[in-house]
């Protein structure tokens, strides 16, 4: 099973609102990662958590905010953004990361973010 | 810059021929390249990977190059299928750090009849 599953799939805020993505997997995995997809563009990395430490913040600004509860779950919390920050939300995991050996990610099918 | 590239964002070919779609990557320090498949609405899914001490790596009607010399990474569908229509992928790891990705912009295949 290569599942990763993510919550809700679509998600309509203001830029008052507060709301926060959701991420899951239960491959075993030990690195978890967000990404931000915008239309017709590839996937650019945000976050990476290695064995529940963010270990990369791809100067990403403080109106997300990630978490990492557990090995299996992963949040992205989201404050005060804006119409541009609207795009397709990405999750991936894998074996491990910052080991010295690197292993595929598998991807979740992603939360579409509309910001109003 | 982008570290990944491709050559061609629309690559159409008809239904059973095979298709190649190509990738440049400009880091010499990557060492690591992955080939996604995204279908509209959908998550990239992997496909295949391959890592710099290989030049050549096979899986199930795919197949992998990797031509360090030159900096490039082609990916081969063999009986090219209507459902292999999606924008594919390739990405390295030039990012440094903690194995996140870069990904090149996407070649959307798209299958004749």
């Amino acid at each position: 099973d290569t599942e990763v599953t993510q919550t809700p799939k679509h998600l309509v805020m203001g830029m008052t609102n507060k709301k926060s993505l959701k991420c899951e997997q239960h491959m075993g995995h030990r690195a978890m990662y967000w990404y931000k997809q915008k239309a017709k563009k590839p996937p650019e990395l945000m976050f990476v958590y290695s064995y529940e430490k963010l270990s990369i913040n791809e100067s990403v600004p403080s109106r997300f905010s990630p978490e990492c509860p557990n090995s299996s779950l992963l949040n992205l919390h989201l404050h005060a953004l804006q119409p541009e920050d609207s795009a397709l939300y990405l999750c991936a995991s894998s074996r491990a990361a910052g080991t010295g050996v690197i292993y595929e990610q598998y991807f979740g099918p992603g939360t579409r973010l509309t910001v109003t | 810059g982008e570290s990944v590239g491709l050559h061609l964002p629309t690559l159409s070919v008809q239904e059973g021929d095979n298709s190649i779609i190509n990738c440049a990557y400009s880091n010499s320090a990557s060492d690591y390249f992955i080939w996604y498949k995204q279908e509209s609405g959908k998550g990239p899914q992997f496909i295949i990977d391959i890592r710099s001490n290989m030049d050549k790596r096979q899986g199930q009607r795919v197949t992998v190059l990797l031509n360090k010399t030159v900096k490039h990474l082609s990916l081969q569908i063999a009986a090219t299928q209507p459902g292999d229509s999606a924008v594919y992928f390739c990405a390295d790891n030039s990012g440094g750090g903690a194995d996140g990705l870069t990904f090149g912009k996407g070649t959307h295949l798209i299958i004749q009849p």
